[in-house]
Parts: C-alpha cells; sequence; structure tokens
C-alpha cells in the first residue's frame, strides 16, 4: 500500500519568508508525527498528534514551529520568519496508534534557508 | 532527559566480516529499543525493536539483546553484506511517550 507521502521533496526559501510543509500519512494511522534530521543535531522529535490533537508539543524549537492537522489525516508544519539554522530535512512519521506501534516514515522535505 | 549514544560515526567492515554496532542509553523509566535504518535518499525505516529487558530484536541476520543490567542494545551480526551498507540509528522509546529519541547514527559501509 501506499507509505507516508511528503511535499515538497525540495524547498529553497529566503531567510524572514514563511515556508508550509505537509505530510500525508498512511490510510487510517491515528498518530502523526514530525522530526528533524540535521547534520549538528541529528534526529529530533518535534511533535506528535494523535487524531487531530497534539498532546506532546515538547520538540517544537521555537514559537516559530508550529503544526496542525485536519481531518485525522495530512498534517501541515509550518515555519514562520525562517533562519538559516532552520535548514535540515523534516520527516513525517504515522503509525497506528500504540505506544510502541510502529512509526513509519516519509521520504522528507529538504529545507534550505539562503 | 533520555539519551542514546553510538559510539561509532562509521565502521568499514569487509564483506564476511563480523558486525558489533555499540548501543548505550540512559533514560529514567523503561524504554522499548528500536534499530531504525536509513538508505539516501529515504526516511529511516524500522529495522528490529525489542520490549522489554532480555528480548531479542532480529531481522535479516541481525540481532540485538535489550540488557537492562549494562543499558545496552548493541547490533550484531556474524557475517555481513554489501547490502548492508547504510547508516544504522538506535532509538529508544519511554514509558508514558510516543516521541523516538534517537542515537547520532553510525554509518556501515561494508567493502567488497
Amino acid at each position: 500500500g501506499a507509505g507516508v507521502s511528503q511535499s515538497p521533496s525540495n524547498k529553497v526559501t529566503e531567510k524572514g519568508k514563511d515556508v508550509e510543509l505537509r505530510c500525508d500519512p498512511i490510510s487510517g494511522h491515528t498518530a502523526l508525527y514530525w522530526y528533524r534530521q540535521s547534520l549538528g543535531q541529528g534526529l529530533e522529535f518535534l511533535i506528535y498528534f494523535q487524531g487531530n490533537s497534539a498532546p506532546d508539543k515538547s520538540g517544537l524549537p521555537s514559537d516559530r514551529f508550529s503544526a496542525e492537522r485536519t481531518g485525522g489525516s495530512v498534517s501541515t508544519l509550518t515555519i514562520q520568519r525562517t533562519q538559516q539554522e532552520d535548514s535540515a530535512v523534516y520527516l513525517c512519521a504515522s503509525s497506528l496508534g500504540g505506544p510502541t506501534d510502529t512509526q513509519y516514515f516519509g521520504p522528507g522535505t529538504r529545507l534550505t534557508v539562503l | 532527559g533520555d539519551s542514546v549514544v553510538q559510539t561509532e560515526g562509521q565502521v568499514l567492515p569487509s564483506e564476511g566480516d563480523s558486525l558489533i554496532v555499540n548501543c548505550s542509553y540512559e533514560t529514567t523509566q523503561y524504554p522499548s529499543l528500536f534499530w531504525y535504518v536509513q538508505y539516501p535518499g529515504e526516511g529511516p525505516q524500522l529495522h528490529l525493536k525489542a520490549m522489554k529487558a532480555n528480548d531479542k530484536g532480529r531481522n535479516k541476520g541481525f540481532e540485538a539483546m535489550y540488557r537492562k543490567e549494562t543499558t545496552s542494545f548493541h547490533l550484531e551480526k556474524d557475517s555481513v553484506q554489501e547490502s548492508d551498507s547504510a547508516v544504522y540509528f538506535c532509538a529508544l522509546i519511554d514509558t508514558g511517550r510516543r516521541a523516538l529519541t534517537f542515537g547520532s547514527g553510525t554509518r556501515l559501509q561494508v567493502q567488497p
């Protein structure tokens, strides 16, 4: 079946601009996660959704970062006033929702802030 | 907070060599432990997992034993193949959480 998809695959933006990254989880998966992968920081958790609510936002690095999920499906991660340190690969994952259910990752969006 | 340490950034065995990739963890709770593998241009994918102490995860000839006494989850294989080349991440999920905490990753490059 179809896996997790993310768009765009690559995004180049100028410092100070806002960006939106999209994630389409596997159909039927109630849990959705955003992670960030960068050379300096490795793989870091950002936010977790169960349905449309986000019980764990502890990994969002600043208030410039926000995310929403609608209809228990698609999620959007928004970064406002982008900075060069936001350059990274943003990964989305989804799972069936249990505490240790396998998280299936998408291919990621590579964000470059000039 | 939780942490996962992988001491080797890169390992370069020859095909047919045995392999151990080290992973140690620190947490105050009772985590579940995972190895994820990542190929170029892709997101990480689950390689194997162990849910509690003394469990052994297995996949494609790889094994990892959940050792609570040494807080370790080392990845082992008797004979590596060129196709095993990838980046391997050790990770944990702590009790009551959903977020994966990852180690820094170990690049396995098997020499022909």
